[in-house]
């Protein structure tokens, strides 16, 4: 158990639906990494917060959006979904040292 | 750019055996961080080590070991005495120095089979 939370594990939606998925990260680190893997994409790393602030952008979609709240957790927004959207969502954490701890992930499967 | 090549997409070996997974890796960063995950069939990607590009000295933990060759821009994983619980798909993944170990770029993956 790497201490990261993901919800939910398995969601099912339609083609233009909207979707959140909700990251809590270990006790104590204050970043939060959203990575999306898919077949034919790989693991690829989507956005990363620190302490509420967005600090760095990878390849995510202008239809997708993120946010780390307070008490830091995070919540990636899905929007317009396509079927090409359905993927497994990570969420990592990471203390001051570096190491990613990743989540258990959350399948997104766009019908 | 940042680029991570895992050639073998699958490999299959029976118990017991010994097995090498090959990362190369191509960069202009002249520090960075190199890492293997873990992802077992039930999804979850599972941190094995992380190693900076200052250390090129081979690390050892049961029956896993790494060879970082700077030279030849590789970072290989064998594992001795393979067990069926290690059937997965193994990731390499390389980051800058700078980010402190984060916003990794992966391979592929290759997928290990180890059969009874």
């Amino acid at each position: 158990d790497s201490g990261v939370t993901q919800t939910p594990k398995h969601l099912i939606t339609a083609t233009g639906q909207r979707v959140t998925l909700r990251c809590s990260p270990r006790s104590g680190d204050l970043s939060v990494y959203w990575y999306q893997q898919s077949l034919d994409q790989g693991l690829q790393f989507l956005i990363q917060y620190y302490n509420g602030e967005e600090r760095a952008k990878g390849n995510i979609l202008e239809r997708f959006s993120a946010q780390q709240f307070p008490d830091l957790h995070s919540e990636l927004n899905l929007s317009s979904l396509e079927l090409g959207d359905s993927a497994l969502y990570f969420c990592a954490s990471s203390p001051q040292t570096g190491e990613l701890f990743f989540g258990e992930g959350s399948r997104l499967t766009v019908l | 750019a940042q680029k991570v090549t895992q050639a073998q997409t699958e490999i299959s070996v029976v118990e017991k055996e010994d097995v090498t997974l090959d990362c190369v890796y191509e960069t202009r960063d002249t520090t960075y961080y190199l890492f293997w995950y873990k992802q077992p069939p039930s999804g979850e990607l599972v941190f094995l080590i992380r190693r900076n590009s200052f250390d090129e000295q081979n690390e050892i933990s049961g029956r896993y070991s790494w060879n970082f060759q700077k030279s030849t821009s590789s970072f290989n994983f064998t594992i001795t005495a393979s067990q069926v619980v290690d059937s997965a798909v193994y990731f390499c993944a390389l980051t800058p120095f700078e980010t402190s170990g984060s916003r990794l770029t992966f391979g592929e993956g290759t997928q290990l089979t180890v059969n009874p």
